[in-house]
């Protein structure tokens, strides 16, 4: 099956800072990836679906302008969690779906003081 | 109403006992269906799909009852290493390759 990787596998940060996480398609051509974040006891939630070349799509409730997500080329998708707060800590988990099967990354915990 | 679920548990079980997770969904456009499990801070790894006539796979046992929008789990002699979170996941066509998460159940097996 497909790989995927993330960066960085966590981070802590403080209020205010900016955090980029990638995920990696490392032997897959993904033109689409999804994000999804886990917030402690609760399930995934989909955040977004990134798409490669073209904006990404957003679910309902998340603020694009804060999740900025860029899809530059067919095996990198990042996810920019701008002016972090202690709120969006949570463990975001970057998906792959050739072929219909689904491919997690390891996910990246952020916690953010 | 959440579009999957699930009794959060936990399922307190000894070892060698037998337990069944059940999980609903409300979108009856769903076309694939899946169990996953979740270990503590880790990303969910599939345990297997589950198909309209039912599967097993070793000590797992899946049941898909379309009708009723119903689906379970049966885990036969439980082990200590199947203490985890277990996702019931659905993927409906008409909403491309995305998944949708149930709140899943925490089964903790003990000696």
């Amino acid at each position: 099956g497909a790989v995927v990787s993330q960066h960085p596998s966590w981070v802590i940060c403080k209020s205010g800072t900016s955090v980029k996480i990638e995920c990696r398609s490392l032997d897959f051509q993904a033109t689409t990836m999804f994000w999804y974040r886990q917030f402690p006891k609760q399930s995934l939630m989909l955040m977004a679906t990134s798409n490669e070349g073209s904006k990404a799509t957003y679910e309902q409730g998340v603020e694009k302008d804060k999740f900025l997500i860029n899809h530059a080329s067919l095996t990198l998708s990042t996810l920019t969690v701008t002016s972090a707060h202690p709120e969006d800590s949570s463990f975001y988990i970057c998906t792959i779906a050739p072929n219909n099967e689904q491919f997690f990354g390891p996910g990246t915990r952020l916690t953010v003081l | 109403r959440k579009e999957v679920e699930q009794d959060p548990g936990p399922f307190n079980v000894p070892e060698g006992a037998t337990v069944a997770f059940n999980c609903t969904y409300s979108n009856s456009a769903s076309q694939s269906f899946f169990w996953y499990r979740q270990d503590c801070r880790k990303e969910p790894k599939l345990l297997m799909s589950v198909y309209s006539s039912g599967n097993e796979d070793g000590r797992f046992t899946a049941q898909l009852n379309r009708a009723s929008q119903y689906i379970s789990l049966l885990i036969r002699d439980s082990k200590l290493s199947d203490s985890a979170t277990y996702l019931c996941v659905v993927n409906s066509r008409n909403a491309g390759n995305m998944l949708t998460f149930g709140g899943g159940t925490r089964l903790m097996v003990k000696p």
